[in-house]
């Protein structure tokens, strides 16, 4: 079994604050998805990462592939209460059937 | 565009039950994923499908069944459901390996409770 290790798994901080998220891997991935997760909902994509060393921009959320194109990190500036909820990554390959492997996730709570 | 519809969104069983979770898709992907996801956690992989008549185990497949007749369904079935079947179930597809960049397509989960 191919894992992917993200941390931390819970964050709780004040809005205003930066925080960074982790994830990491033994095995090379075809790309790499981010996804945010809401209560009661399926996950949402917020960006994929292909190129080793890519690093992408979504507003306040910096999103960066590893130079090996195993591990990832996604940073957001000044939380906000919305960013609240659960990020997941998760490798992809364009082998094996196409089958993407999940982090077990990191649940941000942003506080007012 | 409807993307992917499960059914039924909530459920509870009774030890020893069995149903049918449904899944269906409207934009012609191959691949479709069944994922169980536990409180807190991130996804385990059931069982997948790469094409209509096509089907393979994942990660956790024991306790489950699936089948593929068509591109746009993809039904699990769980044959006599077990306390530790409690999860919330996501559907996924994706276009195939040739087409997108390997994201994942979800439905809005059914969440199961066997009691």
């Amino acid at each position: 079994t191919q894992l992917l290790e993200q941390s931390p798994q819970f964050l709780s901080i004040q809005e205003g604050e930066n925080l960074t998220v982790y994830c990491n891997s033994s095995s090379v991935f075809s790309s790499l998805q981010w996804y945010r997760q809401e209560p009661g909902e399926g996950p949402v994509l917020l960006v994929t990462v292909v190129t080793g060393g890519e690093v992408k921009k979504l507003k306040r959320l910096t999103f960066q592939f590893g130079d090996a194109r195993k591990d990832s990190s996604l940073h957001i500036t000044a939380a906000q209460p919305g960013d609240t909820g659960l990020y997941l990554c998760a490798g992809a390959r364009n082998t094996n059937a196409g089958k993407s492997t999940f982090g077990d996730g990191t649940t941000l709570t942003v506080k007012p | 565009n409807a993307g992917v519809t499960q059914t039924p969104k909530f459920r509870i069983l009774k030890i020893g039950q069995s149903m049918t979770l449904q899944c269906t898709q409207d934009m012609n992907h191959n691949y479709m994923y069944w994922y169980r996801q536990d409180p807190g956690m991130g996804l385990k992989l059931i069982y997948y499908s790469v094409g209509a008549g096509i089907t393979d185990k994942g990660e956790v497949p024991n306790g489950y069944n699936v089948s593929r007749s068509t591109t746009e369904d993809f039904p699990l079935r769980l044959e006599l459901a077990a306390p530790s079947q409690t999860s919330v179930y996501f559907c996924a597809s994706r276009p195939g390996l040739a087409g997108g960049s390997g994201e994942l397509f979800f439905g809005e989960g059914s969440r199961l409770t066997v009691l």
